[in-house]
């Protein structure tokens, strides 16, 4: 089945070391997002690429990287972790510009859940 | 700008009771618009949409009706079950392949 994949599922990473999280999809979608989701509060966006062009939402820190080396995947970076970044991450996709009117919906990764130590 | 709004949570119900978790929007035009279930510890998934006025989005005995007269989009379900209890997220489109969510509804079902 096409998806959105997201590796680990788990990542404990040390206060300041920097940390890598993976997304892959086999949708072919152009669009692709990262939220940041912490506990019983609705996903916040952090950014997205459209094709190759990135858009970084106005409030993401810069400690918050992200790379698309291709279609396929999208990594976020998180250069400095501090506690306050324990969060789960979403990756999602969708299809972007496909016609007028167009208004597809999203299509989330199981999510990696990030523990700061 | 577009905005969602959801009841505030947590919806606790015992189980085979009915289910209404209301939502209402804000946006110029003719957004699509979506729930979205949150299972514990896992990601968001589709649940239902509707994308014109009128329109009914059904999926796993849940439904919701579009009505642009009052702007709402509430979910519904007859019989709600253990296994429905998750987060529960509203969601629209307005054209700009950007969804626009609420900040979700817990609903908690007892046996």
């Amino acid at each position: 089945d096409a998806m959105v994949i997201q590796n680990p599922r788990y990542q404990v990473t040390q206060f300041g070391k920097p940390v890598t999280l993976s997304c892959s999809q086999t949708l072919n979608h152009n669009v692709m997002y990262w939220y940041q989701q912490k506990s019983s509060q609705a996903p916040k966006l952090l950014f997205h690429y459209y094709d190759k062009d990135f858009n970084n939402e106005a409030d993401t820190p810069d400690n918050f990287q992200s790379r698309r080396p291709n279609t396929s995947f999208c990594f976020l970076d998180i250069r400095s972790p501090g506690l306050g970044d324990a969060a789960m991450y979403l990756c999602a996709t969708s299809r972007g510009g496909v016609g007028q009117g167009s208004r597809p919906e999203a299509f989330f990764g199981q999510g990696t859940r990030l523990t700061v130590v | 700008g577009d905005s969602v709004t959801q009841m505030e949570g947590p919806v606790t119900l015992s189980e085979e009771a009915f289910l209404t978790i209301n939502c209402t929007y804000t946006a110029t035009g003719y957004p699509s618009l979506f729930w979205y279930v949150q299972y514990p510890g896992e990601g968001l998934q589709l649940l239902l949409k509707a994308t014109k006025a009128d329109d009914k989005g059904s999926n796993k005995g849940f439904e919701a009706t579009y009505r642009k007269e009052t702007t709402s989009f509430h979910l519904e379900k007859g019989s709600v079950q253990v296994s429905d209890s998750a987060v529960y997220f509203c969601a629209l489109n307005r054209g700009s392949y950007i969804p626009t969510f609420g900040r979700g509804t817990s609903l908690i079902v007892h046996p």
